[in-house]
């Protein structure tokens, strides 16, 4: 099953524009919130990530909010740029266990100018 | 730069051939994985690796198999290639024993099997 769930699936925003894209996630294990960006032709990125002792992480024009007793996560993207078209992932991986990433299924954002 | 390499970047087979996807990271990371991304850009872990003689199944059940001889190489094997197994398929590193550390991922090998 899906262990973080992310919506919406495709995005397109003015420039200049607010992105918002959420996700959500089950398993209260988790304490470690990666946000991935893929541009075509190329592998995800880190872009930013949170960890659950804090609500809020800002670098840059990019914002992650999360809501530990919602059991949610946001990223978003102030100032939107036509250079930020690309696919976004949330993830999500715990300290425990094998440790690896369960990745959202994607947003394709596109930035029109 | 994330210094993780990829070869082929793009590959054509015919059914049934064997083929060999190569990924080497210069990072020294012990922990490494393959993922499988389909059209619809969801990724789906296929196999993962602690370390050298280690590996593991991911979540998703693939009839590829892998080996780690070496830390840095990290190679995926299908023994009899079909069109089921078209997709894209990337491999990543990152570090192991600590907490929470960055997943390092190669630009991807896109097979189209005829």
């Amino acid at each position: 099953q899906q262990q973080v769930k992310q919506s919406p699936q495709s995005l397109i925003v003015q420039k200049g524009g607010i992105s918002i894209i959420n996700c959500a996630y089950e398993n209260t294990a988790f304490d470690y919130f990666p946000w991935y960006q893929q541009f075509p032709g190329k592998g995800p990125a880190l872009l930013i990530a949170i960890r659950p002792d804090v609500s809020e992480k800002k670098e840059g024009r990019f914002t992650i909010s999360f809501n530990k007793s919602a059991k949610q996560f946001s990223l978003h993207i102030m100032d939107s740029q036509p250079g930020d078209s690309a696919t976004y992932f949330c993830a999500a991986s715990s300290k425990t266990g094998a440790n690896n990433l369960f990745f959202g299924t994607g947003t394709r954002l596109t930035v029109i100018p | 730069e994330a210094d993780i390499y990829q070869t082929p970047r793009y590959l054509v087979i015919g059914t049934g051939k064997k083929i060999t996807l190569e990924c080497s990271q210069t990072m020294g990371h012990d922990k490494m994985y393959w993922y499988q991304q389909d059209p619809g850009m969801e990724l789906h872990l296929i196999h993962y690796s602690y370390g050298v003689n280690s590996t593991e199944k991911g979540d998703l059940s693939s009839e590829s198999t892998v080996s780690r001889i070496r830390t840095e190489h990290f190679p995926l094997t299908l023994e009899s290639a079909r069109p089921s197994h078209t997709s894209q398929y990337l491999c990543a590193s990152s570090e192991w024993g600590k907490m929470n550390t960055e997943a390092f991922f190669g630009q991807g090998t896109r097979l189209t099997v005829v």
